[in-house]
């Protein structure tokens, strides 16, 4: 089955700087790749998500990658904000049939400073 | 906020008891999930079912039970065969090749 590899675990950054976070898939039919931020105590919500017919996706601070290549795929936060804070996860997927189920990565604990 | 409603939001569990996790949606959705969260885990996959009657195992099913007779609902049984059931439960739903939205989960902790 589909493995995702995340890294780093987590992350520090001061309040304006960016943020890079990569996965790695192991299979290479995986063809839907979202982000999910999830606050403390709160439910995971779709932030970004990204189709293997493209290589790169943007909307305001936060951009996708996709290297399908390489298998990879990583989240990118420019001009972080303390709000920011929280933990990310990325996930994979293909679709065929009736088959839509995500393996997620282990997350990210991002961590911005005032 | 959501579509989607868990409960109860905490529940507490003595050794040797199961239980069962409601979750509801309203989105006209046909398949739902259930992950288990830990500390350092992300989401692992217990059950999913793509529709009405028919449901599959996930990565960690053992322990676990469901159901599926209403399109709106997946309960999740956590028998008593689950040796380490605290965690955070957490019940999600999609249409297709689409966004999985989530519920705002079940805290299980066992006494």
């Amino acid at each position: 089955g589909e493995n995702v590899e995340q890294h780093p675990s987590t992350l520090s950054v001061q309040e304006g700087d960016s943020a890079v976070i990569k996965c790695t898939y192991s299979d290479s039919a995986s063809n839907y790749f979202p982000w999910y931020k999830q606050e403390l105590g709160k439910r995971p919500q779709l932030i970004i998500d990204i189709r293997s017919n493209v290589g790169e996706k943007k909307d305001q601070r936060i951009a996708v990658t996709l290297n399908k290549t390489a298998k990879h795929f990583s989240l990118h936060i420019t001009e972080t904000q303390p709000e920011d804070s929280a933990v990310y996860f990325c996930a994979a997927s293909k679709s065929g049939g009736s088959n839509y189920k995500l393996t997620f990565g282990k997350g990210t604990l991002l961590t911005v400073n005032p | 906020d959501g579509g989607i409603t868990q409960s109860p939001k905490y529940l507490f569990r003595k050794e040797g008891q199961n239980v069962t996790l409601s979750c509801e949606q309203n989105l006209n959705h046909d398949a739902m999930y259930w992950y288990r969260q830990d500390p350092g885990q992300g989401l692992r996959l217990i059950y999913y079912s793509q529709i009405v009657n028919d449901f599959q195992k996930g990565d960690i099913a053992e322990g676990y039970s469901v159901s599926r007779e209403k399109k709106e609902s997946f309960p999740l049984t956590v028998t008593s065969a689950q040796k380490n059931p605290t965690a955070f439960y957490l019940c999600a739903s999609n249409q297709g090749y689409n966004e999985q939205f989530f519920g705002p989960g079940t805290r299980l902790t066992v006494l």
